[in-house]
């Protein structure tokens, strides 16, 4: 089935600095990727939606400049978290919608960042 | 807009009890419908899920039927395990377009 790897699972921080996150597509051609945040006992809430080649389309409220989306190719997708401070400490999650195939949504397993 | 509506939890349950979770969607047309699940400190996992109306989906016990007249597709389980404690989320969605979540269901089944 298809899989979706998703890039460190934890990581800890330091405030000001920068953290990158990567989400593979495995075993499918991932034409469009999803970013999730999720809050501690909440749904989850789309940051962004990422195209093959083309800029992420954001959700509004969500900084652009803060969460920068990259889809570089059919099987990656990097979110890069710039300037971390303690309150975007949270658990983010990928999703890759697959084509040529109905493989619907594919999550990967997250990425617990918390910023001290 | 589209948009689901999910029991509030958490529910807590003993082994072997009879689990439903409802949940409800607000569409326009007939989107595709998903039940995922998510284990402490992990993604989510599809669990079961239905592309028309009166399909049935089924899995590791778990079944859902699309209902298109009551615009509906609760989760049921006949016997649950402990190891079915978990976050139990269903979503909405057409063609390749963001997925709709409720808002979640935490179970927790105890022995």
């Amino acid at each position: 089935g298809a899989v979706v790897s998703q890039h460190p699972s934890r990581v800890i921080c330091k405030s000001g600095t920068s953290v990158k996150i990567e989400c593979r597509s495995l075993d499918f051609q991932a034409t469009t990727m999803f970013w999730y945040r999720q809050f501690p006992k909440k749904s989850l809430m789309l940051m962004a939606t990422s195209n093959e080649g083309s800029k992420a389309t954001y959700e509004q409220g969500v900084e652009k400049d803060k969460f920068l989306i990259n889809h570089a190719s059919l099987t990656l997708s990097t979110l890069t978290v710039t300037s971390a401070h303690p309150e975007d400490s949270s658990f983010y999650i990928c999703s890759a919608w697959g084509q040529g195939r109905v493989y619907g949504y594919t999550f990967g397993s997250g990425t617990r960042l918390t910023v001290v | 807009g589209n948009s689901v509506t999910q029991m509030e939890g958490p529910v807590t349950l003993s082994e072997e009890a009879f689990l439903t979770i409802n949940c409800t969607y607000t569409a326009t047309g007939y989107p595709s419908l998903f039940w995922y699940v998510q284990y402490p400190g992990e993604g989510l996992q599809l669990l079961l899920k239905a592309t028309k109306a009166d399909d049935k989906g089924s899995n590791k016990g778990f079944e859902a039927t699309y209902r298109k007249e009551t615009t509906s597709f609760h989760l049921e389980k006949g016997s649950v395990q402990v190891s079915d404690s978990a976050v139990y989320f269903c979503a909405l969605h057409f063609g390749n377009e963001k997925l709709t979540f409720g808002t979640g269901t935490r179970l927790t089944i105890i022995p």
